[in-house]
């Protein structure tokens, strides 16, 4: 069964601080692994986006890192601000018959709280 | 503005009643995805349209249908609520079928079932 666990399941640092957070899945065949940002009552906003290939994206502040044979992901943010209070989800996008069918995965989120 | 229009922002409705929420993807936009996210859960996919026609189904109750019409737009219908059904609904839309290079959500409708 396709799976996505984050860790840690809520976090908080103070203003300024750099945290990491992980991402471990078990969906195969895999295709794409995403990281969204959702602040609270509003919709997903993409981040970052690895295919199988790359192992690392930066997107400003925000860093994701991504080993497909351990099949760990961690989103690092540095620096961090007020703004970047939310929570941030992994998401797992597995590949079908050569095509990318789009079945995602997604994982509960890990929430991060930014104190001043 | 993500360009995802989702209406209405928050609904209230009694149990067995039935709703319909509505999603008009960003403009070119070809797919729309509906998810559900209860409280303290993640996202869960619903069903997808592609260019009118239901492209992939995830956990959506019988309860539940949705539609995706000509001009794109999309409406989820949600029959004999129940309290358990109160959620956010998310509606996301990207240009090609299978999202690879992601896709953009709407700020969502909030459904209370009282």
């Amino acid at each position: 069964k396709n799976q996505v666990e984050q860790s840690p399941q809520s976090l908080i640092i103070l203003e300024g601080k750099n945290c990491t957070l992980q991402c471990n899945y078990t969906v195969s065949p895999f295709s794409n692994l995403r990281w969204y940002k959702q602040d609270t009552g509003r919709g997903p906003v993409s981040l970052t986006i690895m295919t199988f290939s790359e192992n690392t994206k930066s997107n400003g502040r925000y860093t994701a890192t991504l080993d497909a044979d351990t099949k760990q992901s961690s989103l690092h943010i540095t620096a961090s601000q007020l703004s970047d209070s939310a929570s941030y989800i992994c998401v797992v996008s597995a590949l079908y018959g050569g095509t990318s069918y789009g079945k995602l995965t997604f994982g509960q989120g890990t929430i991060l709280t930014v104190h001043p | 503005d993500s360009g995802v229009t989702q209406t209405p922002k928050h609904l209230i409705t009694a149990t067995g009643q039935r709703v319909t929420l509505r999603c008009s993807p960003r403009s070119g936009d070809l797919s729309v995805y509906w998810y559900q996210q209860s409280l303290d859960q993640g996202l869960q996919f619903l069903i997808q349209y592609y260019n009118g026609e239901e492209r992939a189904k995830g956990n959506i109750l019988e309860r539940f249908s949705a539609q995706q019409f000509p001009d794109l737009h999309s409406e989820l219908n949600l029959s004999s609520l129940e309290l358990g059904d109160s959620a956010l609904y998310f509606c996301a839309s990207s240009y090609r079928r299978d999202p690879l290079d992601g896709y953009t959500f709407g700020s969502g409708t909030r459904l209370t079932v009282v």
